[in-house]
């Protein structure tokens, strides 16, 4: 199957810093990729669309100003968490739809644990 | 709105066969899909339906019924490494996923 990554892994920082996850498919393209947000023992929730090369799409009641998307190559997406406070401590997870696949399923990020301290 | 239910948790001893549920409510239905997930870590493709009836792959086979909203992922012969959270996922329009409330299987010896 296709290959996602993330950088980094784990991070901790203090509230108000901003952190940045990058998300990359490392042996197909993806003009499209996906952020989402899990918390402690709660589903997958889908923040946002990242499309190459034109503005990410937000689903409702995620802040795009908070949460920005850049998608800047076919291969690679970033998402910066601005201002960081301890409620966006989370796991966030990034997922990209390899073609090559007959089922077109979309292939996860290993994620990125976030704490805000 | 939204919605895929799902059993919050399961219980099963190893070599049995444990059988999830998921129903939903979605605006926009092109299948519903499987995924493992390990605490901590990423969720792991297991199976799609996007016509009715059912799907094998080795141990586990999914099963769709577009006209109940509903489908199941099986798994026979349980091992104690399927003991994970499993989630459906409905797949809507520009490939978006929305995913089921999670089970958790925990598989005893």
């Amino acid at each position: 199957g296709a290959v996602v990554s993330q950088h980094p892994s784990r991070v901790i920082c203090k509230s108000g810093t901003s952190v940045k996850i990058e998300c990359r498919s490392l042996d197909f393209q993806a003009t499209t990729m996906f952020w989402y947000r899990q918390f402690p023992k709660q589903s997958l929730m889908l923040m946002a669309t990242s499309n190459e090369g034109s503005k990410a799409t937000y689903e409702q009641g995620v802040e795009k100003d908070k949460f920005l998307i850049n998608h800047a190559s076919l291969t690679l997406s970033t998402l910066t968490v601005t201002s960081a406070h301890p409620e966006d401590s989370s796991f966030y997870i990034c997922s990209a739809n390899s073609h090559r696949d007959s089922n077109n399923e979309q292939f996860f990020g290993p994620g990125t644990r976030l704490t805000v301290l | 709105g939204q919605s895929l239910e799902q059993p919050s948790e399961v219980t099963a001893v190893e070599g049995a066969i444990v059988q999830i549920n998921c129903t939903y409510q979605t605006s926009g239905f092109y299948g519903l899909s499987w995924y493992q997930q390990h605490d901590g870590g990423a969720p792991t493709f297991l199976s799609y339906n996007a016509l009715d009836g059912l799907e094998e792959t080795g141990r586990f086979s999914s099963f769709l019924s577009r006209s109940d909203s509903y489908g199941y992922l099986l798994l026979q012969e349980l091992q104690m490494k399927d003991s994970a959270s499993y989630f459906c996922a409905v797949r809507g329009g520009f490939q978006k996923l929305v995913f089921g409330t999670g089970t958790r299987l925990l598989v005893s010896p």
